[in-house]
């Protein structure tokens, strides 16, 4: 069974500072791979999604993710926080099978 | 595009009593999910339509919970009777479906349903 874990249900940075959350899936079978960005009270909103065409994928809002195989790893970054980055963020899978598989989330936080 | 839009955004109801979430799914698009978030499960898929047709319904908790989707530009999701623990975030997402199976989800705002 496809699935997904996220290292980490609250992150805390600076204004400015790196951003990482991490993202492990398990799978026997290419994945593909997604992150979400959810902010309070709203729906879901993709930042950027794993196709298989490339291993470093470039998102909205300054975000990308790094697809490893040998780690089974899709680790999301930003190099400088925003204090409009605070929302919770979803790590999601899927294969042939069409809805996706959703991590844990992780709660981004930003200090000023 | 209007994006994704669900009714209603926020429902109160008594144990027992039945309840109706609405969707409408962005124009064009062949697919329809239907997820449900909670703080205890996170989010989870209950149900998911290709052309109007059911494909995935082993999401759906039990027989109180159905799904139906008459036309393609229309879904409910109905509980009866509802209880307490059904208490959730429901979301609706509809994606184009292709020949691969990374068409983009696209979500809705949500339906907060609050069971006295």
């Amino acid at each position: 069974a496809q699935s997904v874990t996220q290292l980490g249900s609250h992150v805390s940075v600076s204004e400015g500072a790196l951003v990482l959350l991490r993202c492990n899936y398990s799978s026997s079978v290419p994945p593909y791979l997604f992150w979400y960005v959810q902010y309070p009270n709203q729906g879901l909103q993709l930042l950027l999604k794993y196709t298989s065409a490339a291993t470093l994928v470039k998102g909205i809002n300054g975000f990308e993710a790094e697809f490893k195989k040998s780690e089974t790893s899709f680790h999301l970054t930003k190099p400088s926080a925003h204090m409009s980055d605070a929302a919770e963020y979803f790590c999601a899978v899927t294969f042939s099978r069409r809805a996706l598989t959703f991590g844990s989330g992780t709660r981004l936080q930003v200090q000023p | 595009d209007a994006g994704v839009i669900q009714s209603p955004r926020h429902e109160v109801t008594e144990m027992g009593q039945e309840v109706t979430l609405r969707c409408k799914p962005i124009s064009g698009h062949n697919s329809l999910f239907w997820y449900r978030q909670t703080m205890m499960r996170g989010l989870e898929l209950l149900i998911y339509f290709n052309n109007n047709v059911p494909i995935d319904d082993s999401g759906m908790p039990e027989d109180r919970f159905s799904a139906k989707m008459p036309n393609a530009s229309f879904s409910t999701l109905k509980i009866q009777p509802s209880e307490p623990r059904d208490s959730a975030v429901y979301f609706c997402a509809s994606s184009l479906a292709t020949s691969g199976s990374t068409d983009t989800q696209y979500f809705g705002p949500g339906t907060r349903l609050t069971v006295l």
